[in-house]
């Protein structure tokens, strides 16, 4: 069956970039999410990209996928304390169906 | 703002009891979906509903059941409660044909 792996926990610096990464296992995903859930709070979609993209930049995200290696990862540069979250990478096989698979999420703490 | 609201935010229930929790959304999404998000996992999809008709479920018993209506909101409803229900319960949905699948802030259900 799918299968979604992320690492837990991931800790920054203010001002530095960060890099979540995400391994996925259903070959025929057709789109890859990215959702931030603050605590106490539901999803908030961030981004997703096709598969048949191998990048997509919105302002400070960049999302990166390798097909072949089905990896996904999502970039924030300029990391700032309110990026403080929970990341969810998630995939979907498309074609009318919504059905998505999440990871267990990284938790992504800034300091200060 | 996603346009995906849900009700109640939290409630208490007790074993064996039945629940119902709502979601409204956007006009013009015609695809709603439900997850349970147990504490410290991923969302798990429970089933999508589809201009009123069940076309997805995931590994959820009979005793979770849904309803979608004509005005774009949906219902969950959870019958004999078990102790391991207690969840953050995610509603989502999406426009026909597109992408983009927003959640709603969830509702907390906690069974005693």
């Amino acid at each position: 069956g799918e299968d979604v792996e992320q690492s837990l926990f991931l800790s920054v610096r203010e001002g530095d970039s960060s890099v979540i990464n995400c391994t996925y296992t259903d070959s025929s995903s057709t789109y890859l999410y990215w959702y931030k859930q603050e605590p106490g709070a539901g999803l908030q979609l961030l981004t997703y990209i096709f598969s048949n993209m191998d990048m997509k930049q919105d302002q400070r995200l960049t999302v990166l996928l390798n097909k072949k290696d089905k990896h996904l990862s999502l970039r924030i540069a300029d990391t700032q304390t309110g990026d403080s979250a929970i990341y969810f990478c998630a995939e979907s096989p498309g074609a009318g169906s919504y059905q998505l698979t999440f990871g267990k999420g990284t938790k992504l703490s800034v300091i200060p | 703002e996603t346009g995906v609201t849900q009700s109640p935010t939290h409630l208490i229930k007790t074993r064996g009891q039945q629940v119902t929790l709502r979601c409204s959304s956007q006009s013009g999404h015609n695809t709603v979906s439900w997850y349970q998000q147990a504490l410290g996992q991923g969302p798990q999809f429970i089933f999508q509903y589809y201009r009123e008709e069940e076309n997805g479920r995931g590994n959820f018993p009979p005793r979770f059941s849904g309803l979608q209506f004509p005005n774009y909101s949906s219902e969950l409803n959870v019958n004999a409660l078990e102790l391991d229900d207690s969840a953050l319960y995610l509603c989502a949905s999406s426009l026909d044909g597109g992408n983009t699948i927003y959640f709603g802030e969830g509702s907390w259900l906690t069974v005693v």
